[in-house]
């Protein structure tokens, strides 16, 4: 079983929806959880981070850690063409090294 | 501001053949890390660096050594390449610390024919 899990996708829907992005982990040591996003033949960046569970909001986006469940999902609001691209988990021992997921690639249509 | 640079962009190797990618970062951060991505597997740490003068093993370091030569540069080399390395291979650094975020660089596409 791989550390985190990830719905690869690919996930597409109309401008305008609320999009749910979700991943799994199984290491309790797990403190940070971050979301990335990555443009097409480009590098990731930093999206979201939390720290331990909770809600994190940032304009269209949000960042929710249950970290009983061991469940962190990322929802985007009024979704646009400009936000297809590849969204990817990640999570972070006490400041050590990062674990990804696989990546949920989404596309807005508009 | 360059931020995480790496070279080169895109390789062709020959089984067999070895090289070396290279990483700087001009942000002064601590850790360093390599990561391949490969379709439907994520990024998958190779190898990182929490300070300079360490090196630690990822989830898939076989194939792979890595030099922290000093603190701005970590370079990943293949002593011996195989179709299996075929991949986007990312360089990210990151200061330590609560709420740190990790940068990446543009990757290096690397095919082993």
């Amino acid at each position: 079983q791989k550390e985190v899990e990830q719905d690869p996708g690919p996930l597409s829907v109309p401008e305008g929806a609320i999009v749910s992005l979700n991943c799994t982990y199984s290491n309790s040591a797990f403190q940070y959880f971050m979301w990335y996003r990555q443009y097409s033949r480009k590098g990731p960046e930093l999206l979201m981070y939390t720290y331990s569970s909770g809600n994190k909001e940032d304009g269209r986006f949000t960042a929710q850690v249950d970290k009983s469940s061991k469940y962190i999902s990322l929802f985007i609001r009024d979704s646009q063409p400009s936000d297809s691209a590849t969204y990817l988990c990640a999570m972070s021992p006490f400041n050590n090294d990062m674990r990804f997921g696989a990546g949920t690639r989404l596309t807005v249509k508009p | 501001n360059a931020g995480v640079t790496q070279t080169p962009k895109f390789q062709v190797l020959k089984t067999g053949q070895s090289m070396t990618l290279q990483c700087a970062q001009d942000m002064n951060h601590n850790s360093m890390y390599w990561y391949r991505q490969d379709p439907g597997m994520g990024l998958r740490l190779i190898y990182y660096s929490a300070s300079e003068g360490t090196t630690d093993k990822g989830e898939v370091p076989n194939g792979y050594n890595v030099s922290r030569l000093n603190k701005r540069e970590f370079s990943l080399r293949l002593e011996s390449a195989a179709p299996s390395q075929t991949s986007v291979y990312f360089c990210a650094s990151r200061l330590q610390g609560l709420g740190t975020e990790a940068f990446f660089g543009q990757g290096t596409r690397l095919t082993v024919v």
